[in-house]
């Protein structure tokens, strides 16, 4: 139980292209999804906390601008990485976590992530 | 924020038992420590999750002592399977935020045969 499905899990394009992500929860309902970036050797940083139904809360030093998150219904979020450049090539993971109330007591379930890169 | 320092790396043996140990000294009351596995190119992979005492399931134990300013994950006869990146994550979502959702560097652990 608890998977997350995260597409594609692979993507190369042009510099000024916009791409975008999807991360699916199949078999809970999501109220909170979070998206992370990974540089090489690097840990995971947060981007943004996206609640269905309402605006993301991006991290300071997020541009909120240029990466659009939408998250629609209770099973999708999706990550809109807008007139991508190289220097925004990296390995973008998503999250989950189900049910009301805190995360505390249910851990986050984490998609297989999206390796992005822009020539 | 919970600040969550681990060892940057280590080795051990097919066999053997490893407890890597994560500090976590301004943790609060609300705080749930929890310990994910990655491998390289994945996302990571939740492993256990605990509040005080130990907590054991299929894969792994986890100790916290009483005064919870620290944790230590314990692999019971770890395989070569087992080389990865394994991080602690300490905190709690409240309302409309998530607090604590800071990953430290993490612990590279790296078994030979």
């Amino acid at each position: 139980g608890a998977v997350v499905s995260q597409h594609p899990s692979w993507v190369i394009c042009k510099s000024g292209t916009s791409v975008k992500i999807e991360c699916r929860s199949l078999d809970f309902q999501a109220t909170t999804m979070f998206w992370y970036r990974q540089f090489p050797k690097q840990s995971l940083m947060l981007m943004a906390t996206s609640n269905e139904g309402s605006k993301a809360t991006y991290e300071q030093g997020v541009e909120k601008d240029k990466f659009l998150i939408n998250h629609a219904s209770l099973t999708l979020s999706t990550l809109t990485v807008t007139s991508a450049h190289p220097e925004d090539s990296s390995f973008y993971i998503c999250s989950a976590l189900g049910g009301q109330g805190k995360w505390g007591n249910q851990p986050q379930h984490f998609g297989d992530g999206t390796r992005l890169s822009i020539l | 924020l919970a600040k969550t320092t681990q060892p940057i790396s280590m080795d051990s043996y097919e066999g053997q038992e490893v407890n890597i140990t994560c500090s976590h000294n301004n943790i609060a009351t609300n705080d749930y420590i929890t310990w994910y596995q990655q491998f390289p190119s994945q996302g990571p992979r939740f492993i256990i999750q605990g509040y005080k005492t130990k907590v054991t399931n299929e894969v792994a134990s986890l100790f916290i002592p009483a005064d919870r300013k620290s944790s230590t994950l314990s692999l019971p006869r770890v395989s070569l399977s087992d080389t990865a990146v394994y991080y602690c994550l300490v905190g709690a979502y409240s309302g409309g935020g998530a607090d604590g959702l800071t990953f430290g560097k993490g612990t590279h652990l790296i078994i030979q045969p």
